[in-house]
């Protein structure tokens, strides 16, 4: 395994609520980065966070937001869920040294709005 | 629109046999290639990151090739096993995009049938 965890495993919301995601990065890494895979997709990039701050973003609108912990962990917020969120949520964990480093997956959060 | 194309979508093998699959990517403003294995369940893990024209690159019994002119990365899996069977992704690095923007193929699914 990765060391990158992610909570919860599996969650299900209503359309309209709103859900925060969260990831824990690989001992030693200060970036991570938040990828969607709907379902038959290849992971989307949402966004990057380096130094608790944003750090490249993809085609996302401004009710994804996230968050970088002084100990680097992260949180995705999604407000305002609707249907088209449902999908496996991804974090990765890299270190900001080599911009090709290898990034380091966790398992995913699998959100389902009803 | 940046596209990453894999094929076959899925493959389908016994236990012993060689296969190979193939990822396609945008030619101009190559930065670096990344492929992933990833378990149903499991976390995505790096298999490998690829720079240069030409590189080759070995893990065991899977082994990866790169050509940026035109565009393709190949990857070889030699002698498959049960445990091989996974979903193999490709992502793409732009060079001038953030850290974290990778751009992934849709992913080509392996089963090895013992």
């Amino acid at each position: 395994e990765t060391g990158v965890t992610q909570s919860p495993t599996h969650l299900i919301k209503t359309r309209g609520q709103q859900v925060t995601l969260r990831c824990s990065s690989q001992s030693g890494h200060n970036t991570v980065s938040w990828y969607q895979q709907a379902l038959g997709q290849g992971p989307q990039f949402i966004f990057q966070y380096y130094r608790e701050e944003e750090n490249g973003r993809g085609n996302f609108p401004p009710r994804f937001s996230g968050l970088q912990f002084p100990n680097y962990s992260s949180e995705l917020n999604v407000n305002a869920l609707e249907l088209d969120d449902s999908a496996l949520y991804l974090c990765a964990s890299s270190r900001r040294t080599e911009i090709r480093n290898e990034q380091y997956f966790g398992p995913g959060t699998r959100l389902t709005v009803t | 629109i940046l596209n990453v194309e894999q094929s076959p979508q899925s493959l389908h093998v016994q236990e012993g046999d060689s296969t190979n699959f193939t990822c396609s990517f945008p030619s101009s403003n190559f930065y670096a290639l990344h492929w992933y294995r990833w378990e149903t369940a499991k976390s995505p893990e790096a298999l490998f990151v690829m720079t240069l024209n030409g590189d080759e690159k070995k893990k065991g019994r899977i082994s990866a090739t790169l050509n940026t002119k035109e565009g393709y990365s190949y990857l070889y899996i030699k002698g498959s096993q049960p445990e091989d069977s996974a979903t193999y992704l490709c992502a793409f690095q732009k060079s001038g995009g953030s850290q974290g923007n990778l751009i992934f193929g849709k992913g080509t699914k392996l089963s090895v049938k013992p």
